[in-house]
């Protein structure tokens, strides 16, 4: 399945680190991994993409699996305003993004 | 910013009506795309564009048509809206050519629209 996979919910306090996987296990070798995140009453916004390497932006870090079959998106300090569904896309057969169910973040207080 | 700006946030129809949503962006996007959303089905590909006059059928093309005759706008037509078509309609853009993600750059990132919700009654 070209799908990705990813845990329904996660929960996480403010002010600590979130690690949201993702699985991608049939990601061919040419293609990127990308994040978004969808907060409440919006679109998806982009998050971060990257393809072999470890990549941070000003959002957050992706680590990517040596085998590149999963990844890892790190929210180094949560906050409020991280509570979101997090999507993990990568290109389907025919070449445009396929996205799984996301992954719901609550954040507490 | 890059802007992608939909038409309508809400909007209630009849059966059997035609329903346009309108999607513009801002920034010389090459490549366009309209997904509704559906909860436990996640985002599903309607139609997409590459170019002025082009598209493409994406995932779940039955009872939908696209118009693109400028290059900011996108239009999604339900010629004959049914209650299996009630849901959260999503415009997108990006730049750079298609295929998409095969460029190291962020051009291929989509920037979406707030979303239009759509009710069939």
């Amino acid at each position: 399945d070209a799908k990705t996979t990813q845990p329904n919910s996660m929960e996480s306090n403010e002010e600590e680190p979130v690690h949201l996987p993702c699985n991608h296990s049939t990601i061919s070798g040419t293609d990127y991994i990308h994040w978004y995140r969808q907060l409440p009453s919006q679109g998806p916004e982009y998050v971060i993409h990257g393809l072999t390497s470890n990549v941070n932006n000003r959002m957050a870090s992706l680590a990517i699996a040596e085998d590149r079959k999963s990844s890892t998106l790190i929210l180094h300090r949560a906050t409020l305003r991280d509570a979101a569904v997090y999507y993990c896309t990568r290109a389907g057969n025919n070449r445009k993004l396929i996205w799984g169910l996301g992954t719901s973040l609550a954040v507490n207080p | 910013d890059v802007k992608v700006t939909q038409s309508s946030r809400y909007l209630v129809k009849r059966t059997g009506e035609k329903v346009f949503l309108e999607c513009v962006q801002d920034m010389d996007h090459e490549n366009m795309f309209w997904y509704r959303q559906d909860p436990g089905l996640g985002l599903r590909l309607i139609y997409f564009s590459y170019d002025v006059k082009m598209k493409e059928k994406g995932d779940i093309p039955e009872g939908y048509s696209v118009s693109r005759e400028k290059k900011e706008r996108f239009s999604l037509i339900l010629e004959s809206a049914s209650t299996n078509q009630t849901s959260m309609y999503l415009c997108a853009s990006s730049s750079g050519q298609f295929p998409l993600l095969l460029s190291p750059s962020g051009a291929n990132v989509l920037t979406f629209g707030a979303g239009s919700r759509l009710t069939v009654l």
